[in-house]
């Protein structure tokens, strides 16, 4: 069966922090994996990432992708309150080609 | 900036009762998804839509789900006769290109209450 598993489920640290989530997956036709960040409800696109190896960056977001060991990371540097938010990773690929399989999300709280 | 709209926000019914949520994809955007997220729930796909046709669907998407295009602008889910666990945001979204090779863009979900 298809699945994205996120770690951890949730996070509390404090302003400036670092944090590190992680995506992993198994997907059949693997095609690219996404990273959303969900507030209070429709997710916003972060990234999307197709080759290992190559990091993509947004200001203080960073993400890469490991397709050998089958798993993302998604860094947030000086983290701010405004950070504070569940992050979702997805994956399309699955038996069809247009679907999404989506982590249930890591609830990241940050404390001013 | 264009954006993807969903009617109502908040939508309340009775269980057994059919409900249509409202979608109005970015206009020039070809494909069209609606996805489902259960409170406290992983986002869950229901199905796409492409060229006025399903492309793909999920098991969730049984015979109680339709979806339409019913003119240029809107797409539209149907739930035909509303169970309480039918209970969930409502999230539609819609790409240019197909498949993922471009962002899926998200509307603002419709909440679903069924009693």
């Amino acid at each position: 069966e298809d699945k994205v598993v996120q770690s951890p489920l949730s996070l509390v640290v404090h302003e400036g922090d670092t944090v590190t989530l992680n995506c992993s997956y198994e997907v059949t036709n693997f095609r690219s994996l996404l990273w959303y960040k969900q507030e209070k409800k429709a997710p916003t696109f972060l990234f999307m990432l197709t080759s290992s190896g190559i990091e993509k960056k947004s200001g203080r977001l960073s993400s890469i992708l490991d397709k050998k060991e089958l798993f993302s990371i998604l860094n947030i540097t000086a983290t701010q309150t405004g950070d504070s938010a569940v992050y979702l990773c997805a994956v399309e690929g699955g038996p069809g080609n247009y679907q999404l399989i989506w982590g249930a999300g890591t609830k990241l709280i940050i404390k001013p | 900036e264009p954006e993807v709209t969903q009617t109502p926000s908040h939508q309340v019914t009775q269980m057994g009762q059919e409900v249509i949520l409202r979608c109005v994809p970015i206009s020039n955007h070809l494909y069209f998804y609606w996805y489902r997220q259960i409170l406290g729930q992983k986002v869950e796909f229901l199905v796409s839509f492409y060229n006025n046709e399903i492309s793909e669907k999920s098991e969730i998407f049984d015979d109680q789900f339709s979806v339409e295009r019913p003119d240029g602008s809107n797409f539209t889910l149907k739930i035909r006769s509303t169970k309480l666990e039918d209970s969930a945001m409502y999230f539609c979204a819609s790409s240019e290109r197909r498949g993922l090779t471009d962002t899926q863009y998200f509307g603002p979900g419709t909440r679903l209450t069924v009693l």
